[in-house]
Order: structure tokens, then sequence, then C-alpha cells
């Protein structure tokens, strides 16, 4: 596609569920970041794969959480026993080669646990 | 830690008038700088960056932000605003050493309202 593509675009889970969100990054790029954007804030850095390794999962608030791109081209951020402090955006953005370079970002996922 | 703060939360202007939002860091090395903008209903994507060369960077529709190290700031700018430029406008660091890392930290963004 044109761009980067999450889905879904919102997603309403009951605590302590299971979910996970999915990433569609611009075809033939190399990096792909995954950030957490809470209400009022900036997105906050989770994680970086490059191709299929994951770089960076420093930003990772939890071992509940967990990111996966095994083919380095579509990835899931999955979400287990999810909590109401997980309530935010999801972004997933993508670039040719690597963060100092312009990220193309998705639309998000707009988690809310209740 | 690295921290990127913009101390403008919330803006709004009457259109024709001049923006200047601010953007302060903390570190003390070498960095690349970026300002993002998210219109209402959109994605964010880049409005300009700078690397390296003249502290004075041109970005898309108009804006353009300075780089002065010594404040170890990155103030975002424009002469005159529009209505369309409504939008959230987030400023962020990508410190390197030893090489460029690999992650953007943001502040957290100044919403800039423009009545007509």
């Amino acid at each position: 596609g044109a761009g980067v593509s999450q889905s879904p675009r919102y997603k309403v889970a009951k605590r302590g569920q299971d979910v996970a969100l999915r990433c569609d990054p611009i075809s033939g790029h190399v990096s792909l970041f995954w950030y957490q954007q809470a209400l009022g804030q900036g997105p906050e850095f989770l994680t970086y794969f490059q191709n299929e390794a994951q770089l960076d999962k420093s930003g990772l608030p939890s071992d509940r959480f967990f990111a996966e791109r095994p083919e380095g081209s579509v990835s899931t951020l999955k979400i287990q026993r999810t909590q109401q402090e997980d309530s935010a955006v999801y972004l997933c953005a993508s670039s040719l080669r690597r963060a100092n370079e312009k990220l193309f970002f998705g639309s998000g996922t707009q988690l809310s646990v209740l | 830690a690295q921290s990127v703060s913009q101390h403008n939360h919330h803006v709004i202007l009457s259109e024709a008038a001049s923006l200047e939002l601010g953007c302060n860091y903390s570190y003390g090395g070498t960095v690349n700088l970026f300002w993002y903008v998210q219109y209402p209903g959109q994605h964010l994507q880049l409005l300009l960056k700078y690397f390296s060369g003249d502290p004075l960077v041109k970005g898309i529709k108009g804006f353009e932000a300075e780089f002065i190290k010594s404040k170890f700031s990155f103030n975002l700018r424009k002469p005159s605003v529009q209505w369309s430029d409504t939008a959230e406008y987030f400023c962020a660091v990508n410190a390197l050493y030893g090489g460029a890392t690999n992650k953007l930290i943001f502040g957290t963004g100044t919403l800039l309202a423009v009545q007509p």
C-alpha cells in the first residue's frame, strides 16, 4: 500500500484480556517502530525492528508486552492480560533504513481497556 | 536520560499572526532534530528536520526551525499562519552516541488552533 497500515483502528478490551495489534509497514522499509501515545502526551518508544531482528525493546513497559516481525514485513504487538493503564494509542512507524531518517507513521490503534 | 520539553501546550492564534513554538532538549552530544505535525484526523507526518550544516532549516508549508546549540533549542516558526495550520506539533530528538541510535524521543506536543 501507499502508507503504513494499522489494524484494528479501535480496540476495546476487558481487563485481563489479551490483544494483538497489527502493523503493515511501507513495502521495502527496513526499520519498524512501535510507539505508545497516552492521552495528552507525545509518542513514547516501545520497540524497534531492523528487518526481522528486534534490536531494541527497551521501551516495552512490562513482560506483558511482546512484539514480533517474523518475516521482516508485517509486525504484531501483543499485550497479555491487559490493564487499564495500557489504554493508549499504539502507533507504528517505518523508515527506509534507520530512525534518523523520515519516519512514516500509521494512523494508530486506539486501545481502551475497561 | 534524554528528554524534550515543549513549553506551549496549547496556542491560539488568529490567521496571519506569526508563530513560534518552543522546543528544548537535554543532551550534550550530537543530535538530530525533528518537528512532526498531526493534522486533525490524520497521522503524524514530518514537517522538517535538522541533521547538520545550516542551523536554519526550512520545511513544508512555509515552516522553518532554528537550531541553537548553546541553548539546546530547536524552535519552530512561521511568519503568517493559516487556518489549515491547525494541528498538533511535536518536537523530537534522536541523540547520537557512537553512531545513530534507533529511537526518537518526542515532546508532549503543542496544540495549535488558528482562528479564521
